[in-house]
């Protein structure tokens, strides 16, 4: 098992495009999280998948991000006309269940210039 | 929600020094975790600790739940320790599943 891999590692984008962002989490995992971190912040919550049923959404996710996880296994993040307020690094990240650790990816590093 | 204060905020150490992170909390939890963050940003789980205490190697941690701490210990310092340590946090008994994050100590050592 590799980790948690995430793809891209580095996007820069113009304003206004969309971004997509692809997360694999560890294959025993049903658990999958997306977090959102900018600088000098810790990692913050945007929102959680049990399986493939998104259960929770934090206010952060506005209604230009939506994330979906098709059969269960990867996840994508989509982010519509980008703002540049939406620089930052987003972490994806797995578990077995609620009481267990978490893996993190290594991050997918976004840009709007 | 649940309220994460780490101290200290930032810790300079010389090589072989011993540090000890602290970590407090709002309410109850069932989830606690210590993260490492390298300087690529990459991560990495430290301990699983909602209450009691572990070991790995320079790194212990104790979490004292009913008194709502946790401590990070880091003996003999090497540079490679060097990063952002964060706890996290998840409410006890709550729907919310997520865990709450602090806002990190930063660790610098120096050779």
């Amino acid at each position: 098992d590799t980790g948690v891999s995430q793809d891209p590692r580095h996007k820069i984008t113009k304003r206004g495009q969309n971004v997509t962002f692809r997360c694999d989490p560890i294959s025993e995992h049903n658990r999958l999280y997306w977090y959102r971190q900018t600088l000098g912040q810790g990692p913050e919550f945007l929102t959680y998948f049990q399986n493939e049923a998104q259960l929770e959404k934090s206010r952060l996710l506005s209604d230009r991000f939506s994330a979906e996880r098709p059969k269960g296994s990867f996840s994508t993040l989509e982010i519509q006309r980008t703002e540049q307020g939406d620089s930052a690094m987003y972490l994806c990240a797995s578990s077995a269940g609620h009481n267990y650790g978490y893996t993190f990816g290594s991050g997918t590093r976004l840009t709007v210039v | 929600g649940i309220q994460v204060e780490q101290s200290p905020p930032d810790l300079i150490l010389q090589e072989g020094a011993n540090s000890t992170l602290r970590c407090n909390f709002s309410d109850s939890v069932n989830n606690l975790q210590w993260f490492h963050q390298n300087p690529w940003g990459q991560l990495i789980n430290l301990f699983y600790i909602p209450s009691g205490t572990k070991q790995n190697g320079r790194l212990s941690a104790t979490t004292v739940a009913t008194e709502r701490y946790s401590l990070l210990y880091i003996s003999s310092s090497q540079t490679t320790d060097s990063g952002v340590y964060f706890c996290a946090v998840r409410k006890g008994n709550s729907g919310y599943s997520t865990l709450t994050f602090g806002k990190g100590t930063m660790l610098l050592v120096s050779p």
